[in-house]
């Protein structure tokens, strides 16, 4: 079955800079990645999705791109603020959705 | 929001009781789901209803229990649980009819259990 793998499992940046959050999938029939943001206490939200015909794709501070041969996508987080500190998933469909294992990232004021 | 609501947000419950999670949609989607999330591991997908039958079933113990009598219901009915079985429940929906799960999942806010 589908194996997605996510790092770094936590990740601490200053307000402003950067975050990036990547994830590998084993099954080369995955065609969707969606991106989940779940704050404490609350409900996983989507985010940002990809499809497998597109590379790359931006939503504001938000970017997601997709290197289907080496079969690894990436979330960036640009501007990053206090409220962007959340637990990030990443997950993959081929003929069935499989979650990474999270990123707690903090953003410190 | 009230999109997909889960009840009870909170259950404690012995190894011998019988208890059941409810999950209801009001987004008219056709496919259903329940996640397993323990900490520090992925979400489990569980269970997949779409169109009222169940097309998935990822090697669940048996002590778990699906039950979907319309495309906006959902239950999980539990019996004889272990302690290992204490983690926060997911409900969610799609609206794809297919079980393609290629389409936005949308999230319940959970039951949190708690086994004795």
């Amino acid at each position: 079955g589908e194996n997605v793998e996510q790092h770094p499992s936590t990740l601490s940046v200053q307000e402003g800079d950067s975050a990036v959050i990547k994830c590998t999938y084993s099954d080369s029939a995955s065609n969707y990645f969606p991106w989940y943001k779940q704050e404490l206490g609350k409900r996983p939200q989507l985010i940002i999705d990809i499809r497998s015909n597109v590379g790359e794709k931006k939503d504001q501070r938000i970017a997601v791109t997709l290197n289907k041969t080496a079969k690894h996508f990436s979330l960036h987080i640009t501007e990053t603020q206090p409220e962007d500190s959340a637990v990030y998933f990443c997950a993959a469909i081929a003929r069935q959705l499989t979650f990474g294992s999270g990123t707690q990232l903090t953003v410190l004021p | 929001e009230t999109g997909v609501t889960q009840t009870p947000r909170h259950l404690v419950m012995g190894m011998t009781n019988k208890k059941s999670l409810k999950c209801e949609q009001h987004l008219g989607h056709n496919a259903m789901y329940w996640y397993k999330q323990s900490a520090k591991k992925p979400l489990e997908l569980m269970f997949v209803y779409s169109l009222e039958e169940r097309v998935e079933n990822n090697s669940v113990p048996s002590r778990f229990s699906p039950e979907c009598p319309n495309s906006s219901h959902l239950f999980l009915h539990l019996h004889t649980l272990q302690p290992e079985d204490s983690a926060l429940y997911l409900c969610a929906s799609s609206p794809l009819p297919d079980g393609a799960f290629t389409d936005t999942q949308y999230f319940g806010p959970g039951t949190r259990l708690t086994v004795l």
